[in-house]
């Protein structure tokens, strides 16, 4: 079973509306979960990331995350899209916390129209 | 304070040839992990390391190697090259290791096999 699972590949919204990104985590890993941006031709930068000392984390550039036990979810929204947010997101796990590996879903790109 | 940056941005190599990519990490960083991205596949972990020493693999064939010098600094090799090794690799530091501390991605090497 996939350790996270991004819902939707491509997700496309009007610049000004709710932005939902979805993911789910195996109930079986650890709570480690994060939440990373990249960029055309960049790396991957951090958007958030849970820290279990709140179910609501706030992130960068107006991004907020709610993890969810009883379902196992911790998806990403912003109340208002910009053009700006265009891009691609990934959710993520440390399986182990001793170590810093991460395990990744497959992504979900944002498009954003004017 | 300078990011993480990898060296060289872009490579072309054809089948049967070897690379080697570099990887410096933000100063004061004492881990380093390596990643794989390809659209098939996507974020594939390969290495993670901690004072010199690997700490942790992903399951990747044996032609890809790693290593972790004195300063900090990474480098990870590819033997034998595939058309399949065709990806972005991607470094990211910490400064330890484990689930709490931040990891910061560098802008990856293009590998393209020819």
């Amino acid at each position: 079973a996939q350790s996270v699972t991004q819902l939707g590949s491509h997700v496309s919204v009007s610049e000004g509306a709710l932005v939902l990104l979805r993911c789910n985590y195996s109930s079986s890993v650890p709570p480690y979960l994060f939440w990373y941006v990249q960029y055309p031709n960049q790396g991957l930068q951090l958007l958030l990331k849970y820290t279990s000392a709140a179910t609501l984390v706030k992130g960068i550039n107006g991004f907020e995350a709610e993890f969810k036990k009883s379902e196992t979810s911790f998806h990403l929204t912003k109340p208002s899209a910009h053009m700006s947010d265009a891009a691609e997101y990934f959710c993520a796990v440390i399986l182990n916390s001793g170590y810093s590996t991460l395990t990744f879903g497959k992504g979900t790109m944002l498009l954003v129209s004017p | 304070k300078a990011g993480v940056t990898q060296t060289p941005r872009y490579l072309i190599k054809t089948r049967g040839q070897q690379v080697t990519l570099s990887c410096s990490p933000i100063s004061g960083h004492r881990s380093v992990s390596w990643y794989q991205q390809t659209p098939g596949q996507g974020l594939q972990f390969l290495f993670e390391y901690f004072s010199e020493t690997q700490r942790n693999k992903g399951n990747f064939p044996g032609r890809f190697s790693g290593r972790q010098f004195s300063n900090s600094r990474s480098e990870m090799n590819v033997s034998t090259l595939e058309l399949g090794d065709s990806a972005l690799y991607l470094c990211a530091s910490s400064w330890g290791q484990g689930s709490h501390n931040e990891q910061f991605f560098g802008p990856g090497t293009r590998l393209t096999v020819l």
